[in-house]
């Protein structure tokens, strides 16, 4: 069984660029989580989605940032007009249900590098 | 709100030293608690959770148990390994219904020979 994938694993993008970040969940796994790690920081939470539904986005920018999970395909992290500030490593992590107790898997995250 | 407080590092240790790294957090209701390991340039690998008081979490040597009255997890290992070196963090699932995990800063890990 395939682990979460994200790609691409690096994206440099020059200032006022869009960068799109894919995800795609592990199989069976209907609930998608993003993440931001700035550098020597921890893992902050950005948004939480499940298909075709964006359950919490109480950590998401609020401008500039969008999210989706379609019925099909990956979810995608869409930041528009890029700062440096974007720099970071965006994990995505999917699990199968969703609650206090359940373990998310994080896949390998993609590097974003704003010139 | 909910938060988590790691020991800051980086912790350097000799190959067969005990190892603990603390964590502590402050949170409503019952969450539950969760160790990730972080090799370099990869991303976070579950090591070990707790869902209840006094429940301990084990996993490759390590272990953590769920102390309420202290509202701590740190985690332990009684022999690391150089291969044991990596960044370790400390998380909860916060007060929402929704699983969002709430990360410490974590603690790098450096095992020499």
């Amino acid at each position: 069984n395939a682990g979460v994938m994200q790609n691409p694993r690096h994206l440099v993008r020059r200032r006022g660029q869009e960068a799109r970040l894919r995800c795609s969940p592990m199989k069976g796994h209907s609930h998608v989580y993003w993440y931001r790690q700035l550098p020597e920081e921890g893992l902050k939470f950005m948004v939480y989605l499940q298909k075709e539904n964006i359950i919490d986005e109480s950590g998401m920018p609020k401008e500039r940032f969008s999210a989706e999970f379609p019925k099909e395909g990956p979810s995608i992290l869409r930041i528009q007009q890029v700062v440096r500030g974007d720099s970071a490593a965006y994990f995505c992590a999917s699990s199968p249900t969703t609650g206090r107790t359940d373990t998310q898997y994080f896949g390998p995250g993609t590097r974003l590098t704003v010139l | 709100g909910d938060s988590v407080t790691q020991m800051e590092g980086p912790v350097t240790l000799s190959e067969e030293a005990f190892l603990t790294i603390n964590c502590t957090y402050t949170a409503t209701g019952y969450p539950s608690l969760f160790w990730y390991v972080q090799y370099p340039g990869e991303g976070l690998q579950l090591l070990l959770k707790a869902t209840k008081a006094d429940d301990k979490g084990s996993n490759k040597g390590f272990e953590a148990t769920y102390r309420k009255e202290t509202t701590s997890f740190h985690l332990e290992k009684g022999s690391v390994q150089v291969s044991d070196s990596a960044v370790y963090f400390c998380a909860l699932t916060g007060s929402s219904n929704t699983g969002k995990l709430i990360f410490g800063q974590g603690t790098t890990l450096q095992v020499k020979p």
